[in-house]
């Protein structure tokens, strides 16, 4: 049962413009939640996280916005450039539980120039 | 920065073979993991260790098992390799349990079997 779910497998997006990239979760007890970016031959990298105490957070040209009613975050890229092309995860954590991070399966984000 | 380091970054091995995949970690890390990327499934955890010999399955550990004999090394081992475990193996390491920036990750290892 996947309990972390990235419905788009892909998105494209035009230089300069505003990429939203989703997620949706089943599991209330997730408190933590992580955006990782992959490029193609390396390993994931941390992008931004958010506590389940918090509906937005921001670094930069990234937010996370959390919605826990809905069971739903997303990402807002602004404004996207070029070399935010990759495959973008959401990973959630249940903090008072085990170690473990579950992460969605993935979206690939193609930003146009 | 933290570094986690894969000893391979490719390799290719036989059906039935006994594979060893090696991992380490510069940072002190209690908390290490190895998941597996494959297309359209993201990334499946197979195990996980948050101390030295101390081991966890994960969602997917059918097929292989683990080894922590220092706190800087997590070993994956593929005790007979066929090849539906041909795929992108991903080591990372966290601090502790509440590590704000989450996990630390290798750059993969691409096994194929054939």
């Amino acid at each position: 049962d996947q309990q972390v779910k990235q419905n788009s497998p892909s998105l494209s997006v035009q230089e300069g413009r505003i990429s939203i990239l989703n997620c949706d979760y089943t599991n209330s007890m997730f408190d933590y939640f992580l955006w990782y970016k992959k490029y193609p031959a390396e390993g994931p990298t941390f992008l931004i996280s958010i506590s389940s105490i918090k509906d937005k957070n921001e670094d930069g040209r990234f937010t996370v916005f959390l919605n826990k009613s809905a069971k739903h975050l997303s990402l807002h890229i602004v404004p996207s450039q070029p070399g935010d092309s990759a495959v973008y995860f959401c990973a959630a954590s249940d903090t008072s539980g085990t170690y473990k991070y579950i992460f969605g399966t993935g979206t690939r984000l193609k930003v146009l120039a | 920065d933290v570094k986690v380091t894969q000893s391979s970054r490719y390799l290719v091995k036989r059906t039935g073979e006994k594979v060893f995949l090696e991992c380490v970690q510069d940072m002190d890390h209690e908390n290490m993991f190895w998941y597996r990327q494959d297309p359209g499934l993201g990334l499946r955890l197979i195990y996980f260790s948050y101390d030295v010999k101390m081991k966890e399955k994960g969602d997917i550990p059918e097929g292989y098992s683990v080894s922590r004999e220092k706190k800087e090394r997590f070993s994956l081992i593929l005790e007979s390799a066929s090849t539906n475990q041909t795929s992108m193996y991903l080591c990372a390491s966290s601090l502790s349990r509440l590590s704000l920036k989450g996990l630390f990750f290798g750059s993969g290892t691409q096994l194929s079997v054939l």
